[in-house]
């Protein structure tokens, strides 16, 4: 599709509920980018993809963290066992990576609202 | 380690002026990204700038590679503008790290 587009757009979760989103990025971006955004203003980048690789998971937690972009399907964030703190918005972004000027440029899906009652 | 500065961190100016943010940030990041946040909650890049300078109808973003800065300023400011704009600087490995964000209030 021409946007980036994330499902669903809420999720309310009880601590210890798994949680799972789903990201499908823009036809013909091979890059794929999770953010959390904690409060107002603080984003934390968490993992990205380049196709359905590992691209660079320095900012995933160690525990109850985990992602995948498999062929043919949206790519996935999954919390397991949630925590209060893992109430946030999360982001998805897609870019093509060209290496060409521009083309690193990353366009943002709406988010998901996960809140950890 | 990559950092991203930005100031003010929040502005209120009367319709029409003349909007200027302000970014610093540190080595190692090799592009920057201008976002704006709505109120609603969601993003929209405004610019990517590796170089010089870029603009879009009332928006222009410069960037001084040798000050590792960039600006984003806006003419004739107008209530719409309202909203949050952060600067994201882009890492060798396309990771952003975000500034803080400057809270825009444009009054009619």
């Amino acid at each position: 599709g021409e946007e980036v587009a994330q499902t669903p757009k809420h999720l309310v979760r009880g601590e210890g509920q798994k949680a799972k989103l789903y990201c499908a990025p823009i036809k013909g971006h091979s890059y794929v980018f999770w953010y959390q955004q904690v409060l107002k203003n603080e984003f934390k980048f968490l993992i990205s993809f380049q196709n359905e690789n590992v691209f660079d998971e320095t900012g995933m937690p160690k525990e109850r963290f985990s992602a995948k972009c498999l062929p043919n399907s949206p790519c996935s964030l999954e919390i397991q066992a949630t925590k209060l703190e893992d109430s946030a918005v999360y982001f998805c972004a897609s870019s093509q990576n060209t290496g060409l000027a521009g083309g690193n440029e990353q366009f943002f899906g709406p988010g998901t609202r996960l809140t950890v009652l | 380690k990559n950092e991203v500065e930005q100031s003010p961190q929040n502005l209120t100016a009367q319709e029409g002026e003349f909007i200027t943010i302000n970014c610093s940030y540190s080595v190692g990041i090799s592009a920057l990204h201008w976002l704006q946040q709505h109120p609603g909650g969601g993003i929209v890049s405004l610019f990517m700038l590796s170089s010089g300078k870029k603009k879009h109808g009332r928006l222009i973003a410069t960037i001084n590679i040798q000050e590792k800065h960039s600006s984003l300023h806006i003419t004739a400011s107008h209530p719409r503008d309202s909203a949050v704009y952060i600067c994201a600087g882009m890492d060798s490995n396309y990771q952003l790290i975000w500034g803080a964000g400057t809270k825009l209030i444009i009054k009619p």
